[in-house]
């Protein structure tokens, strides 16, 4: 069974306009980490945002936000007033909480701004 | 302070060579970690390592697959006998003892001819 899920495989949004790329999880553990990294076309790794399971708030980072729904096992990346420079693949990824530190990531989704 | 530094950028390797991928982490960073990822999919994890020691290699395939990292040098990854299906970008990470994520290299990309 996927411990991660991104439904939506690619995304086009205009420019200056908000976009919520979703994401959902699947865990038994009351203690896990949430993270979204972006991967632009030249391939490196960026880290965006953390969320706890435990933590109260929502987490932000600048343009980037995490609508962290518990109950439903959603961590959606909301990000404002979109850039062109945004456009890249963003994967949600979760901290293996019977594992040693090691993350298990979704699938992806490629996100397009147009300007 | 430099990042986390993987070398080479990109490889090309003939069927049957073996690969070598070198990673440095990040000064004060004594946790590194090796991930895969093939072409449009997610990253997937290898082998989790500390100076001297193999802690999870869970992800790692059974035949042709090493990972160490020596007391004294970066961390390498060594695929033996490369087929096609080894194609991918191999990315490296490293944390504190602490851990609240990752920083990842830049990656290398392994393209099998």
């Amino acid at each position: 069974a996927q411990k991660i899920t991104q439904t939506q495989p690619g995304m086009f949004v205009q420019e200056k306009e908000a976009v919520t790329l979703d994401c959902t999880y699947d865990t038994s553990d009351p203690s896990y980490g949430l993270f979204w990294y972006k991967q632009p076309s030249s391939g490196e790794m960026i880290f965006l945002i953390y969320q706890g399971s435990y933590d109260q708030q929502n987490a932000t980072e600048g343009r980037y936000s995490l609508n962290f729904q518990k109950a439903r096992k959603s961590a959606n990346l909301v990000i404002s007033a979109s850039q062109l420079g945004d456009s890249a693949m963003y994967f949600c990824a979760m901290r293996e909480p019977q594992g040693a530190q090691k993350l298990v990531f979704g699938q992806g989704t490629r996100l397009t701004i147009n300007p | 302070n430099a990042g986390v530094m993987q070398n080479p950028r990109h490889l090309v390797r003939r069927r049957g060579q073996e690969a070598r991928l070198r990673c440095s982490p990040m000064k004060g960073h004594s946790h590194v970690y090796w991930y895969r990822q093939l072409p449009e999919e997610g990253l997937k994890f290898m082998v989790y390592l500390q100076k001297e020691n193999i802690i999870d290699e869970s992800g790692m395939p059974k035949e042709r697959f090493s990972a160490e990292f020596p007391k004294e040098g970066p961390s390498i990854l060594r695929i033996q006998q490369v087929v096609r299906g080894d194609s991918a970008a191999y990315f490296c990470a490293s944390s504190t003892q602490v851990f609240y994520g990752y920083t990842f290299g830049s990656g290398t990309r392994l393209t099998v001819v």
